[in-house]
């Protein structure tokens, strides 16, 4: 069983939709997660920041941490075209190389 | 933009040659990681270093190695080079304060083609 499990899609909605992306992960010393974007032939760009479990909201976007589910997911309102781009999920633990642990990413669509 | 450039932006190397990718931090951050990206894939950890001293490593072989130099600026060096290595490769820098890291940011990556 891989440490951090996303679907990689690829999902392909209407503009205006609400967008669902969600992970699941096995390692239950995970203290931190993050949703990166990444456009094409571009470096990951950070998103959403959460340390533990719990919502955070900015803007259109909302992460959600469930860790008693070990289910992290992340909803993005009002979908745009410019929303269009691979989604990451990434978790880590709290000290050490602080690595990141990296889903396979979700390939979005947003449609005009 | 992030501040974390890198160079080259591609590079095509045949098998069982060395490269050396370069990655400038953002300025003041003190840690940099590298991560390999396959097509398709995540990103996975290479290995991260602190204050010029490697602070962890991820699964891959001692042919892959680094430096960080005083002014916070790195460098990933493979030899041997085989087909796999072909892949998008990462810089991410970040401020370590007491030991604990906030969030990382990338550079856009340097792309590998070994032929």
């Amino acid at each position: 069983q891989k440490e951090v499990e996303q679907d990689p899609g690829p999902l392909s909605v209407p503009e205006g939709a609400i967008v669902s992306l969600n992970c699941t992960y096995s390692n239950s010393a995970f203290q931190y997660f993050m949703w990166y974007r990444q456009y094409s032939r571009k470096g990951p760009e950070l998103l959403m920041y959460t340390y533990s479990s719990g919502n955070k909201e900015d803007g259109r976007f909302t992460a959600q941490v469930d860790k008693s589910s070990k289910y992290i997911s992340l909803f993005i309102r009002d979908s745009q075209p410019s929303d269009s781009a691979t989604y990451l999920c990434a978790m880590r633990t709290q000290g050490g190389s602080e690595k990141l642990v990296f889903g396979k990413g979700t390939k979005l669509t947003v449609n005009p | 933009e992030t501040g974390v450039t890198q160079s080259p932006t591609h590079l095509i190397k045949t098998r069982g040659q060395q490269v050396t990718l370069r990655c400038s931090s953002q300025s003041g951050h003190n840690t940099v990681s590298w991560y390999q990206q396959a097509l398709g894939q995540g990103p996975q950890f290479i290995f991260q270093y602190y204050r010029e001293e490697e602070n962890g490593r991820g699964n891959f072989p001692p042919r892959f190695s680094g430096l960080q130099f005083p002014n916070y600026s790195s460098e990933l060096n493979v030899n041997a080079l085989e087909l796999d290595d072909s892949a998008l490769y990462l810089c991410a820098s970040s401020l370590k304060v007491d030991r604990a890291t906030e969030k990382l940011f990338f550079g856009s990556g340097t792309q590998l083609s070994v032929l």
